[in-house]
């Protein structure tokens, strides 16, 4: 898998938007990008994933850059519970019959009251 | 809706004991992953399983061995525990084939070696 770069840690004050930014400089043309984030002490959740063109869900959106060499997860409001690591992964199209699939280092964010 | 279950959720052994993780995916998911996470580390993968065949294998000590049977089920089996074993161990499962690879995390099973 193509290797992503995100910073080590992040805070953000509780109900204002938070930019997650990820570099993926070497991504190939059929590499989606996943978001995944960890509460403490529970399993990895998925947020969102994309290709080529922004996605929206309930959780997140998700803006990829025009060269799709970097991304950035959006959190409209953050609170409390949006405290958690926050990993970007790519993966492979081709890669989804039980393939590798690496975490981390991710984004660890703190959420201010 | 129906999640992925593992059991048991917490675990104590002695060393050179051996312990059994199961792992319940989805219904109709038939890929398996299953991945360890030491204190303050990320989760690394260990091994995975498509259609009861294993599919790819990382960084899984020869002490350890899994299986996925015919009702998509998984097992990690762990012989002569160590102190370094102690972790969160959590399975993910996936409907492979599908345009999609969201893998669906499992609560981790929390073992602790003494």
């Amino acid at each position: 898998d193509a290797k992503t770069t995100q910073p080590n840690s992040m805070e953000s004050n509780e109900e204002e938007p938070v930019h997650l930014p990820c570099n993926h400089s070497t991504i190939s043309g059929t590499d989606y990008i996943h978001w995944y984030r960890q509460l403490p002490s529970q399993g990895p959740e998925y947020v969102i994933h994309g290709l080529t063109s922004n996605v929206n869900n309930r959780m997140a959106s998700l803006a990829i850059a025009e060269d799709r060499k970097s991304s950035t997860l959006i959190l409209h409001r953050a609170t409390l519970r949006d405290a958690a690591v926050y990993y970007c992964i790519l993966r492979d199209l081709g890669d989804n019959y039980g393939q590798n699939f690496v975490f981390g280092p991710g984004t660890r964010l703190s959420v201010l009251p | 809706a129906a999640g992925v279950i593992q059991s048991p959720r917490h675990l104590i052994k002695e060393k050179r004991e051996t312990a059994t993780l199961k792992c319940y995916p989805i219904p109709r998911h038939d890929t398996v992953y299953w991945y360890q996470q030491g204190p303050g580390q990320d989760p690394q993968f260990l091994i995975s399983f498509y259609e009861k065949m294993q599919s790819d294998k990382g960084s899984i000590p020869d002490r350890f061995s899994a299986q996925q049977f015919s009702d998509y089920h998984s097992e990690l089996n762990m012989s002569s525990l160590e102190l370094g074993d102690s972790a969160l161990y959590f399975c993910a499962s996936v409907l492979a084939g599908g345009r999609e690879d969201t893998q669906y995390f499992g609560p981790g099973t929390r073992l602790t070696v003494l």
